[in-house]
């Protein structure tokens, strides 16, 4: 069965800290696999990685793709309260044309000041 | 402004009856899409549409229904066959059918059942 499973569920740090994020991924035909910030409402798109070991990196925040060993990393240096939010990951799998997603279950990080 | 567009934030329906949830895009995009997220458990699928006039089921796609009969919409009925309705849609769209597109989501809808 496909799936993709991320961890921790949920973190608590201090403004500052830096952490990790981690998605580790088992499907058929994977495509590209997804970084998303969902704060209140819509999820807003991170990142899209499709090739192994090329860091994608915006601002704080930085994303690299082991497709040898099935998993990703979304890493956020010197957080702020801002980025307190739910941190979901999803793989673009199948053989078809059909652009479908497989989300985890995210993890919600929570930045204290 | 370009975007995606989801009616009503709020929805509240009684037991037994049929509910019908708004998505519109206004970014030429050919592919919608449907989820529901429900506390713990990510996002799943419930209906896609890579094309106007067609759509295919996704991951649970029972008790609901839809139709893409303008590029621009995709509406989500949710019918009284759903046995636990109570969630969270989101609506997605992405530019192309044809790769593995980003997909952008619209603000999303929140669904009671009284």
């Amino acid at each position: 069965e496909d799936k993709v499973v991320q961890s921790p569920l949920s973190l608590v740090v201090h403004e500052g800290d830096t952490v990790t994020l981690n998605c580790s991924y088992e499907v058929t035909n994977f495509r590209s696999l997804l970084w998303y910030k969902q704060e209140k409402k819509a999820p807003t798109f991170l990142f899209m990685l499709t090739s192994s070991g090329i860091e994608k990196k915006s601002g704080r925040l930085s994303s690299i793709l082991d497709k040898k060993e099935l998993f990703s990393i979304l890493n956020i240096t010197a957080t702020q309260t801002g980025d307190s939010a739910v941190y979901l990951c999803a793989v673009i799998h199948g053989s078809s044309n059909t652009g479908k997603l497989i989300f985890g279950q995210g993890t919600t990080l929570q930045v204290k000041p | 402004d370009g975007g995606i567009t989801q009616s009503p934030k709020y929805l509240f329906r009684k037991e037994g009856q049929n509910v019908t949830l708004s998505c519109e895009q206004n970014l030429n995009h050919d592919a919608m899409y449907w989820y529901r997220q429900d506390p713990g458990q990510g996002l799943r699928l419930i209906y896609y549409s890579q094309i106007v006039n067609d759509f295919q089921k996704g991951d649970i796609a029972e008790g609901y229904s839809v139709s893409r009969e303008k590029k621009e919409s995709f509406p989500l009925t949710v019918t009284s066959a759903q046995k636990n309705p109570t969630a969270f849609y989101l609506c997605a769209s992405s530019i192309n059918r044809k790769v593995a597109d980003t997909q952008y989501f619209g603000p999303g809808t929140r669904l009671t059942v009284l």
